[in-house]
């Protein structure tokens, strides 16, 4: 069944460690998305990619980075993980035709400790 | 600037009662504007959106370029409605990444 898919779905670690966060679809789209969503806050976009090997950042800064290797995959890697990371992830994909419609997968909820 | 903006953090209407979700844009040129919404324990997905002018599940949403506003609506609420909803827009680009409001928590009590 064409998806998108995120894992985990919720992580707790501690400071420090690295980290990637998965998000993988089926749906043949060309275009991924991150976005970073605070408790009660809009979600900003963090980083995106219009295909294979093209990756670019977002509105809000942020100290992931991201690869796209392939076209169904598009994870984000944190280095070195801080408490000011902690938010909820959501990727999100879309197609290249007339509707820019996005699906989003069900998020990796991140704490930080 | 590029922007998004839902005044109403939260809305809480009887079932029944008329729904209105406030949502204004502002925007350089001719954006498309969708309507999203997040159910409880589901992922966000697409509600509707300006170009299709269609009605989803009772609710609408006009566009209106004087105001720079994209309201959503629903004559008569039902409980089944309680959710997030998120008002985003994006260029007029095929896959061109979204802007979203803060969102509005709509609560439809009986």
């Amino acid at each position: 069944e064409a998806d998108i898919y995120q894992t985990p779905r919720y992580l707790v670690i501690g400071t420090g460690k690295k980290i990637t966060l998965e998000c993988s679809q089926t749906m043949g789209h060309d275009k991924m998305y991150w976005y970073q969503q605070d408790p009660g806050m809009e979600l900003h976009l963090i980083h995106y990619s219009y295909g294979v090997n093209s990756t670019e950042k977002g509105d809000l800064s942020s100290e992931s980075t991201v690869s796209r290797i392939r076209t169904e995959h598009f994870p984000l890697t944190l280095e070195s993980a801080r408490p000011s990371h902690t938010s909820q992830y959501l990727c999100a994909s879309s197609d290249s035709g007339g509707e820019n419609i996005q699906y989003f997968g069900a998020g990796t909820r991140l704490s930080v400790l | 600037a590029q922007r998004v903006t839902q005044p109403e953090k939260l809305l809480s209407v009887f079932k029944g009662a008329p729904v209105e979700l406030k949502c204004n844009y502002s925007y350089s040129g001719s954006p498309e504007l969708f309507w999203y919404v997040q159910y409880s324990r589901q992922r966000l997905q697409l509600l509707l959106r300006h170009i299709s002018r269609e009605s989803i599940k009772g609710f609408t949403a006009d566009l209106n370029k004087g105001e720079t506003s994209f309201h959503l609506k629903k004559p008569f609420a039902q409980e089944e409605d309680s959710a997030m909803y998120y008002c985003a827009l994006s260029g007029n680009q095929a896959g061109t990444a979204l802007i979203f409001g803060k969102g509005t928590t709509l609560s439809v009590s009986s």
